[in-house]
């Protein structure tokens, strides 16, 4: 079956560092996705994976290894506003999205 | 990016009305759109897969007859929950795939909270 996995919640210091972790299963690959969802709101887009490597985007970075079906979301020097559900998502042979349950990030003064 | 829209943002019923949430990609043409229901603390829940000018692809466990889906246009679905009941309550999200996108992502509208009374 297809799977994502990643930590429900997480907690971190403002301007602090923090890694969310993502495993996936899925049948084939088209790329990973991650979204930020503030409470009450829809989710918005982040990044996109699909070759190995770290996709760096001002705060925020992306790492992908397809090998190891594994992928993680960097977050520097956090705010408060950063505080919100981070979604990890794949997109599969049928370039349908597979969603994980979403990780809560509390971020604390 | 490309924009998608949603109404209404908000919407409170009586139990056995029907009630029906647009979705409107403004910028771009979407030959493809989702729609999801997310529960409180819960992540997104794909209902069905709406394919313009054709039948919407339901997901298991989904009721066709009571989430009707009409893609009759390439910048238009809506998404109909017939004879609500308490249970229909939740949030409702549409996306839309942009086929100019490099990316493949779903651009995401900003979502109908549905209230059953």
């Amino acid at each position: 079956g297809q799977n994502i996995d990643q930590p429900t919640e997480m907690t971190a210091t403002e301007g602090a560092i923090v890694q969310i972790n993502c495993t996936y299963q899925t049948s084939g690959f088209n790329g990973l996705f991650w979204y930020q969802q503030h409470a009450g709101e829809a989710p918005t887009f982040l990044s996109y994976n699909v070759l190995d490597g770290l996709e760096e985007k001002g705060r925020f970075s992306s790492f992908l290894s397809r090998s190891k079906g594994y992928s993680y979301l960097l977050l520097k020097e956090l705010q408060m506003k950063d505080s919100a559900s981070y979604l990890c998502a794949a997109l599969d042979s049928n370039y349908q999205l597979i969603w994980g349950a979403g990780t809560k990030l509390i971020i604390k003064p | 990016g490309a924009v998608v829209s949603q109404h209404p943002s908000r919407v409170i019923c009586k139990s056995g009305t029907s009630v029906k949430i647009e979705c409107r990609s403004l910028d771009f043409q979407a030959t493809t759109m989702f729609w999801y229901r997310q529960f409180p603390k819960k992540s997104l829940m794909l209902m069905a897969t709406s394919n313009e000018g054709s039948k919407a692809t339901y997901e298991q466990g989904v009721e066709k007859d009571k989430f009707l889906i009409n893609h009759a246009s390439l910048t238009l679905s809506t998404l109909t929950v017939t004879s609500a009941h308490p249970e229909d309550s939740s949030f409702y999200i549409c996306s839309a795939r942009d086929p100019g996108s490099s990316y493949n992502e779903q651009f995401f509208g900003p979502g109908t909270r549905l209230t059953v009374l």
